[in-house]
């Protein structure tokens, strides 16, 4: 079945470090990727859809300067946390399906990343 | 209005047992998938089990089921002969038209040896 990578799985840096994080499509063209934030105990918060391409389209209340998403590639999409503050400390994760599929097909997951920001 | 609702933050059921989690849903597209994800500690989602809005008959995946009442707008996840693995987070989730996820707030289920 369809695969979704993250990485890294696991970040603590100090604040004011910028941390990348990659998502990969391993065995399918992913046009769309979507990246998710959660915090304990909640929810998966949407914070942006990114297209192949093209800008990222993001959700109300989530600061674009902070959360670089690029996606130069049918396969890779990247959210960069720049210049990360302890409250940026979360799990990060994105989730990407197959292009032309049914509907039947679900959203496939990455793994996640916990970022904590001391 | 909260595209997806469940209504029980938490659940305890006892091992071997049946346990239902409850989902409610509201849109106004007559073309929806709705899906349930499983959330174990240590972060993954693993998909369980989807409904299509034109699926005549409840969804079923091994233990798992879907208890699909469209009229009410509801899709609660039935699981059975619950095993001590199954304790994690449920999200329960549903698309429109396009291709966005909307989640609920999950419903953390314990099952008790």
């Amino acid at each position: 079945g369809a695969v979704v990578s993250q990485h890294p799985s696991r970040v603590i840096c100090k604040s004011g470090t910028s941390v990348k994080i990659e998502c990969r499509s391993l065995d399918f063209q992913a046009t769309t990727m979507f990246w998710y934030r959660q915090f304990p105990k909640q929810s998966l918060m949407l914070m942006a859809t990114s297209n192949e391409g093209s800008k990222a389209t993001y959700e109300q209340g989530v600061e674009k300067d902070k959360f670089l998403i690029n996606h130069a590639s049918l396969t890779l999409s990247t959210l960069t946390v720049t210049s990360a503050h302890p409250e940026d400390s979360s799990f990060y994760i994105c989730s990407a399906r197959p292009p032309g599929t049914g509907p039947r097909q679900p959203q496939h997951f990455g793994d996640g990343t916990r970022l904590s920001i001391l | 209005a909260q595209k997806i609702t469940q209504t029980q933050p938490g659940m305890f059921v006892q091992e071997k047992e049946a346990v239902t989690l409850d989902c409610t849903y509201d849109t106004s597209d007559p073309s929806y998938g709705l899906f349930w994800y499983k959330q174990p500690s240590s972060g993954e989602m693993i998909f369980l089990i989807y409904q299509g809005s034109y699926d005549q008959q409840n969804a079923t995946e091994g233990r798992y089921s879907l208890n699909f009442q469209k009229a009410r707008k509801s899709a609660n996840l039935v699981i059975s002969a619950s095993q001590l693995g199954d304790s994690a987070m449920y999200f329960c989730a549903m698309r429109e038209s396009g291709n966005q996820f909307y989640f609920g707030t999950g419903t953390s289920l314990t099952v008790i040896p």
